[in-house]
């Protein structure tokens, strides 16, 4: 099972609004509307910030939202603050695994 | 309140055994799925097996499969991941989480045992 396909690095200035793609297949992201998203800041453990797609767990900021079309799932994050840099981090429920995560994104708030 | 704590730091030789912890509290460890994650230095997660406490069903991913085993202890509440014989490649930080269903999301995380191996 390949790893989920997201950009190395994605970069905005505080206020910004910035997007992580994560483009996997028909049998995991495309087939399914269990796409997760997870935040990870250095030396800590990975945080659910949105689930099925586009549900954020209670306590989440409503600035982060996720959408899904075809085989790519995308998290927005609106009204970039300093403590949104950290690692983002999608999974998928697969027809194989049963779960796969990508491959990580490094968000740099400039 | 949910948490999962792991159990400390492990310096190993190549060729030697493991086992690492997490226990759970705050729910009915047998109702949710406890899942490992492994993520090596300076890369992404990824996902090797979970293990549903309730009936013992233990799910790997074909990448984990054969090289490690999942396992749990009800009585304590407690889940294991174990190694047979180390590998320099096993030097990671490896992270418990708990999830409802085979579907769903990793919502609690433990906070991760740091795993060396080195001769």
């Amino acid at each position: 099972q390949s790893a989920l396909t997201q950009p190395a690095s994605v970069s905005g200035s505080p206020g910004q609004s910035i997007t992580i793609s994560c483009t996997g297949t028909s049998s995991d992201v495309g087939g399914y509307n269990y796409v997760s998203w997870y935040q990870q800041h250095p030396g800590k453990a990975p945080k659910l910030m949105i689930y099925e797609v586009s549900n954020r767990p209670s306590g989440v900021s409503s600035r982060f939202s996720g959408s899904k079309s075809g085989n790519t799932a995308s998290l927005t994050i609106s009204g970039l603050q300093a403590e949104d840099e950290a690692d983002y981090h999608c999974s998928s429920y697969t027809s194989r695994s049963p779960y796969v995560f990508g491959t990580g994104t490094k968000v740099t708030v400039l | 309140e949910v948490q999962l704590v792991q159990s400390g730091a492990e310096v190993r030789e190549p060729g030697e055994s493991l086992k690492i912890s997490c226990k759970g509290s705050g729910y009915i460890f047998t109702n949710y799925w406890i899942g490992w994650v492994r993520q090596m230095p300076g890369k992404g997660l990824e996902w090797m097996g979970v293990y549903y406490p309730g009936d013992s069903d233990t799910r790997y991913s074909p990448s984990f499969q054969g090289q490690v085993t999942i396992s749990a202890d009800k009585s304590i509440s407690t889940a294991y991941l174990q190694w047979s014989s180390l590998k320099a490649s096993d030097t990671a930080m490896y992270y418990c989480a708990r999830h409802n269903c085979g579907s769903c999301p990793f919502e609690f995380w433990g906070q991760g045992t740091l795993v060396t191996v080195s001769s």
